[in-house]
């Protein structure tokens, strides 16, 4: 079965700096690979996802990540946050031929004015 | 609208008092999938479904049974509900190589 780890369970950050959340995950066979949102007292959002083709995939509210097969890794990037990004944020890694898609700890970014 | 669609959104009961959450998707998808959040630990997989008829345990399926009688419904039944299931709940749903489509969530407190 995959696993994801996320390296970071906290991250402070003032507004207009950039961020990066770590992501890497662990499989045997080809994954799917998926970031999710979750502001206080809501669900989940998915924010982008990763399926084949160009490694660097493009979300909503203007985040990105990258895919690195070698480091087996999909770092979170925004070049500037703002307040409206404090929030907690999940890795997720699915198989391709399965149902079993396995979340992360999750990281709680916090933004600060 | 498309929705996956959890009932009850909030419950307080007992221990052993038998419970179920529903879960509904109206989007025809194959797969369907329950987790529990619980803090510093992120969502974890109670259990999946990749069709009518076909369950598979996840990562922590004890003290839980699902069933999938209909593609649409995906309920969660605990037999004997004790404290440390008390938990936030989601249901979800996708297609095959498709992102979760998640309910709305379900908080159950166990005393």
């Amino acid at each position: 079965a995959q696993s994801v780890t996320q390296l970071d369970s906290q991250v402070p950050v003032f507004e207009e700096a950039p961020v990066e959340l770590r992501c890497n995950y662990s499989s045997s066979v080809s994954v799917y690979l998926f970031w999710y949102v979750q502001y206080p007292n809501q669900g989940l959002q998915l924010l982008l996802k990763y399926l084949s083709g160009s490694t660097l995939v493009k979300g909503i509210n203007g985040f990105e990540a990258e895919f690195n097969k070698s480091q087996t890794s999909f770092h979170l990037r925004k070049p500037s946050v703002h307040i409206s990004d404090t929030a907690e944020y999940f890795c997720a890694v699915s198989a391709l031929d399965n149902n079993d898609m396995r979340f992360g700890a999750g990281t709680r970014l916090t933004v600060k004015p | 609208e498309a929705q996956v669609t959890q009932n009850p959104r909030y419950l307080i009961t007992v221990t052993g008092k038998k419970l179920t959450v529903t879960c509904s998707q109206n989007m025809n998808h194959e797969y369907m999938s329950w987790y529990r959040q619980d803090p510093g630990l992120g969502l974890r997989q109670i259990y999946y479904s990749m069709n009518v008829e076909v369950t598979d345990k996840g990562d922590v399926p004890e003290g839980y049974k699902v069933s999938r009688k209909e593609k649409r419904n995906f309920p969660l039944i605990l037999e004997s509900p004790s404290p440390n299931q008390t938990s936030l709940y989601f249901c979800a749903s996708r297609r095959p190589g498709q992102p979760q489509h998640f309910g709305d969530g379900t908080r159950l407190s166990i005393l």
